[in-house]
């Protein structure tokens, strides 16, 4: 699986966009970008996933640049709630097939205050 | 409809007790996964089944063993707990392609 890198920590003001980077300069045709989110002593949350084209969901919107090498996760109006880490991960996509499972890094803290 | 539900939440051992962490999923998907994570460290996978029947070693097994007792439940058990196994577990199953959902976490301390 191709590498990611991702800043250490973020803030945000609250009502503004944040918006999370992530580069993945190996990344391979065939792998998806996918991003969650980890909220205090919770379990991680998925939020969404792209290959190449941007995506946007309830939650937020993906921006992967044309040559794939990194992408942006954008939360719209960012609130207290949405602080948390946030983990970017590139893997190929799996459908029910047997596979290894995720593998997460350390992620970017993002802080939003008021 | 729970999803991914862990026990127990919080758990005290001392050195040398075994114990086991249950998992179970009412959502009906294939593969199923544990992750322990610790203080300013990211996840990192233990042990993951495929399928009812099938397990495969994450990225840190040893000092853990898991079962698959069927397509709902995938248990974790440490055989003889050690203080570095402080941590917090986090059980999840898969839909579809690399969507995981987690469960709430299992809190071990391990004196």
């Amino acid at each position: 699986d191709a590498k990611t890198t991702q800043p250490t920590s973020m803030d945000c003001a609250e009502g503004r966009a944040a918006n999370l980077p992530c580069n993945h300069s190996t990344i391979s045709g065939n792998e998806y970008v996918y991003w969650y989110r980890q909220i205090h002593s919770q379990g991680p949350q998925y939020i969404i996933h792209g290959l190449k084209n941007n995506e946007t969901n309830e939650m937020a919107s993906l921006i992967i640049t044309e040559d794939r090498k990194s992408s942006t996760l954008i939360l719209p109006h960012a609130t207290l709630r949405d602080t948390a880490v946030y983990y970017c991960i590139v893997r190929v996509r799996r459908g029910n097939q047997a596979g290894t499972a995720l593998i997460f890094g350390k992620g970017t803290t993002l802080s939003v205050s008021s | 409809n729970a999803g991914v539900t862990q026990t127990p939440k919080f758990q005290v051992l001392k050195t040398g007790q075994s114990m086991t962490l249950q998992c179970a999923q009412d959502m009906n998907h294939n593969s199923m996964y544990w992750y322990r994570q610790d203080p300013g460290m990211g996840l990192r996978l233990i042990y993951y089944s495929a399928s009812e029947g099938t397990t495969d070693k994450g990225e840190v097994p040893n000092g853990y063993n898991v079962s698959r007792l069927n397509k709902r439940e995938f248990s974790l058990r440490l055989e003889s707990a050690a203080p570095s196994q402080t941590s917090v577990y986090f059980c999840a199953c898969r839909f579809g392609a690399n969507v995981l959902t987690f469960g709430a976490g299992s809190r071990l301390t391990v004196l």
